[in-house]
């Protein structure tokens, strides 16, 4: 077990709902990315946080949002979901924001119907 | 466009033999290159990173090799097991932080 905990394991939600998704990360590390991964295929990069601050986005529109609170942990929100949006939502937290190895949660899975 | 292939087909190889999966890049300057392992329903876990001025790494089974000249990484597993049956992912990474992008992974299955 790599200590980073996701919340809920899964979740069901109806088209044009939001919906929060929940990371605590593992003890000491300051910097959390989150991924999308949909249904065979590989995890793609959402944004990252490094000390309370977004330090990167990937190419995801503004209604995928988030926050990392004092204690690092994080959210992920979406706004007006979509069908596309069903996918695996993965958390995964580093020692720091440079090229170490990522510890990643079990995951979200979300479904919108 | 930045863009990482890896064998989409399974790779099924017989238990004591050796696996070989193949990362390809293009449109890619990568500081580092890592190796995760992903069970269905779980999240990846690291296995290896490789970094740019390296040409292998080994650890126990597991051998990683990176050729920047061929925008391309190899993953070994020698002595391979029925456990090692999974999705095997590669993710480049700049040094501007730890932000991964992922190929589309390549699932093993070894056969006993």
């Amino acid at each position: 077990e790599t200590g980073v905990t996701q919340s809920p394991t899964h979740l069901i939600k109806t088209r044009g709902q939001q919906v929060t998704l929940r990371c605590s990360s593992q003890s000491g590390h300051n910097t959390v990315s989150w991924y999308q991964q949909a249904l065979g295929q590989g995890p793609q990069f959402i944004f990252q946080y490094y000390r309370e601050e977004e330090n990167g986005r990937g190419n995801f529109p503004p209604r995928f949002s988030g926050l990392q609170f004092p204690n690092y942990s994080s959210e992920l929100n979406v706004n007006a979901l979509e069908l596309d949006d069903s996918a695996l939502y993965l958390c995964a937290s580093s020692p720091d924001s440079m090229n170490t190895e990522a510890f990643f949660g079990q995951g979200t899975r979300l479904t919108v119907v | 466009s930045q863009k990482i292939e890896q064998n989409s087909e399974a790779l099924n190889i017989q238990e004591g033999k050796t696996a070989t999966l193949t990362c390809n890049y293009t449109n890619y300057s990568p500081a580092y290159l890592q190796w995760y392992r992903q069970d269905p329903g779980r999240g990846p876990v690291f296995l290896l990173l490789i970094r740019e001025n390296e040409k292998e790494k080994r650890k126990e089974r597991l051998k990683v090799t990176f050729d920047t000249t061929l925008k391309q990484s190899l993953f070994h597993i020698t002595a391979s097991q029925p456990a090692d049956s999974a999705t095997y992912l590669c993710a480049l990474g700049r040094n501007a932080g730890n932000m991964l992008t992922f190929g589309g992974g390549t699932r093993l299955m070894v056969k006993p």
